[in-house]
């Protein structure tokens, strides 16, 4: 079946940090690639998405690129601030499953 | 709201006690799901209702766990005889139907629930 790996957390970073969680997958049939954010207080939101290999994703300078070839898509962020403390899902969503796939989630902290 | 909506936010039930949780979805967004969110667990999928379509019960983990769709729009989910696995943080998402898969789920804050 279809799966999603992420990085354990808790995930804890200094303000202005370098950020890296990892998400491999494994699908049945080609996947879209997404990362949903929950921050705290609120409802899961969409951060960004990937339809097809090698497309990268990006918002709020978060970026994620799928990559085939290893299964992954991984999140990144080259400064992290304290607003970006929040839980990070890697989902995917085979064409025609019509659901989601989710992983554990990462929780992220940014201290200041 | 304009939002998914979803209640009560907060629910402690005693073991073996029926509980219904209600969501209403975005106004025009005739796709409804339910996702169940446990510690260490991840969002695990339970149901999904597409316009006047069969259901996809794929997810329920079991017999004592249903769900309806009542005039396309509001949803209960109703779980009998809880048990303490049940206790999870059950989370309704909504989407139109042409989501020509974007992926885009908006969700509710989710319904706590706690199996004492």
């Amino acid at each position: 079946g279809d799966s999603v790996t992420q990085m354990e957390g808790p995930v804890t970073l200094s303000e202005e940090a370098f950020l890296t969680i990892n998400c491999t997958y494994t699908a049945t049939g080609y996947p879209s690639l997404f990362w949903y954010v929950q921050y705290p207080g609120e409802g899961l939101q969409l951060l960004l998405k990937a339809t097809k290999a090698d497309d990268k994703g990006s918002n709020k300078g978060f970026e994620a690129t799928y990559r085939k070839e290893t299964t992954s898509f991984h999140l990144e962020k080259g400064s992290v601030q304290v607003s970006d403390s929040a839980v990070y899902f890697c989902a995917l969503e085979v064409i025609g499953n019509e659901k989601l796939t989710f992983g554990t989630g990462t929780r992220l902290t940014i201290i200041p | 709201g304009a939002g998914v909506s979803q209640s009560p936010s907060n629910k402690v039930t005693e073991k073996g006690k029926d509980v219904e949780l209600r969501c209403d979805p975005i106004s025009g967004h005739t796709a409804l799901y339910w996702y169940r969110q446990s510690l260490g667990q991840g969002l695990e999928f339970l149901i999904y209702f597409q316009g006047n379509s069969a259901p996809d019960k794929s997810g329920l983990p079991s017999d004592r766990f249903s769900a309806e769709r009542t005039g396309g729009s509001v949803s209960t989910l109703t779980i009998q005889r809880t048990q303490q696995e049940d206790s999870a943080v059950y989370l309704c998402a909504s989407t139109p139907e042409r989501r020509l898969n974007t992926g885009e789920l908006f969700f509710g804050e989710g319904s706590r629930l706690t199996v004492l």
